[in-house]
């Protein structure tokens, strides 16, 4: 167990729909990337979070978003879906203050849009 | 920003052959170096990592080397074995900036 909380583990939903992915990172991890794996496809990085603001953004689409609560856990939002949205969602965290930088995996949420 | 780029994007190998990936990076200031496996349908699992400070890390068949001056980072895993079978990615980390960088992974298939 990595420590990284990630729910829910499955999601079927239908195109047009929108969903929210959570993600609570490890205790005292202030950063929290989220990356899309589609099948047999490497880690696309999608937005990463620091201490609540966001810090990096990679190659996310403007229907999908995503934020950093106080409490530290984050959830990527994804709307108006596609079937080619369909996908493993990671987070991912690191950075417990004042030390390195090891990041942590989440099990995955696997998205299937029908 | 960061682009790291993996080869082979796949590699296979008989059991007891050493296997060897290879990564280049872009960003100078990057000064972490961690390596990830994932096994079909499981989360990417961290197997060893290195810093900018050190040239070479062992734990036991698997060997990380790094050269800065050409950014330059690889993975070596010697006397293979079928359960080695798995996506490794390698990725790049500027530790000031905190954003981790992946490769595009290598397919690694071991043959009994």
């Amino acid at each position: 167990d990595s420590g990284v909380t990630q729910t829910p583990k499955h999601l079927i939903t239908a195109t047009g729909q929108r969903v929210t992915l959570r993600c609570s990172p490890r205790s005292g991890d202030l950063s929290v990337y989220w990356y899309q794996q589609s099948l047999d496809q490497g880690l696309q990085f999608l937005i990463q979070y620091y201490n609540g603001e966001e810090r990096a953004k990679g190659n996310i689409l403007e229907r999908f978003s995503a934020q950093q609560f106080p409490d530290l856990h984050s959830e990527l939002n994804l709307s108006s879906l596609e079937l080619g949205d369909s996908a493993l969602y990671f987070c991912a965290s690191s950075a417990r203050a004042g030390t390195h930088t090891e990041a942590f995996f989440g099990q995955g949420t696997r998205l299937t849009v029908v | 920003g960061e682009n790291v780029e993996q080869h082979p994007s796949t590699l296979s190998v008989q059991e007891g052959d050493s296997a060897v990936i290879k990564c280049t990076y872009s960003d100078s200031a990057s000064n972490y170096f961690p390596w990830y496996k994932q096994e079909l349908g499981k989360r990417p699992q961290l197997i060893i990592d290195i810093r900018s400070n050190v040239g070479e890390k062992k734990d036991q068949r698997i060997a990380v080397t790094l050269n800065k001056t050409a950014k330059h980072f690889s993975l070596h895993i010697t006397e293979t074995q079928p359960e080695d079978s798995a996506v490794y990615f390698c990725a790049a980390l500027n530790t000031g900036f905190q954003k981790l960088v992946f490769g595009t992974g290598t397919r690694l298939l071991v043959s009994p």
